[in-house]
């Protein structure tokens, strides 16, 4: 059973910064990984879409990797806004296009 | 188009009584998906269908849950009778294919048994 880790739980980081969120899975056997982020109270919004033949994939200011073979992916966030606040989770997506979440990262960025 | 929409956005009913959750996947999408939201538990999937059809249930959690996509713009969500244990946000979601595709969300609904 597939098993999605995401570190931090919580992040607090001055506007401007460049940051890294982390997320690892067991089971390397997946179709793609989907980034999301979650505004409180509201619904899960695509970021990023990567499938399991790319390394990375970008948008803006954001870029994601992904390796496989060790079962990680990050979430890379350039020059931090207040406005990137939000819990931000990745997914697996297996068969079927079953996605397994990960219990997500908490971002505060700070004026 | 305006995505996948979710009714209502906010429910509260009464331990017993049957709720009915609503969903519009984005039109030409053929695979739905249910999912539910707790503190506890994080995200996980109900039930899945691919054109229409129930392929994959083992997320509902008993036999108080029943899902139905009469057709291929309309989808819901039953709980009867419903308890406490069933407060969280129920997610309803839409892709296009069965892999390798991009799931789109509906807002939710949140759903409070008392």
């Amino acid at each position: 059973k597939q098993e999605v880790t995401q570190i931090p739980a919580a992040l607090s980081v001055p506007e401007g910064e460049n940051l890294v969120l982390n997320c690892s899975f067991t089971d390397s056997a997946i179709y793609n990984l989907q980034w999301f982020r979650q505004d409180p109270g509201k619904g899960l919004t695509s970021l990023l879409l990567i499938q399991s033949s790319q390394r990375e994939q970008t948008s803006g200011r954001l870029n994601a990797s992904l390796d496989k073979s060790s079962g990680r992916s990050t979430l890379y966030i350039a020059a931090s806004q207040p406005g990137d606040s939000a819990t931000y989770l990745c997914a697996t997506g297996g068969t079927a296009s079953k996605l397994t979440f990960g219990t997500g990262t908490r971002l505060q960025v700070t004026l | 188009d305006a995505g996948v929409i979710q009714s209502p956005r906010h429910e509260v009913t009464e331990m017993g009584q049957e709720v009915t959750l609503r969903c519009k996947p984005i039109s030409g999408h053929n695979s739905l998906f249910w999912y539910r939201q707790t503190m506890m538990r994080g995200l996980e999937l109900l039930i899945y269908f691919n054109n229409n059809v129930p392929i994959d249930d083992s997320g509902m959690p008993e036999d108080r849950f029943s899902a139905k996509m009469p057709n291929a713009s309309f989808s819901t969500l039953k709980i009867q009778p419903s308890e406490p244990r069933d407060s969280a946000v129920y997610f309803c979601a839409s892709s296009f294919g069965r892999r390798n595709t991009e799931a789109f969300f509906g807002q939710g609904t949140r759903l409070t048994v008392v």
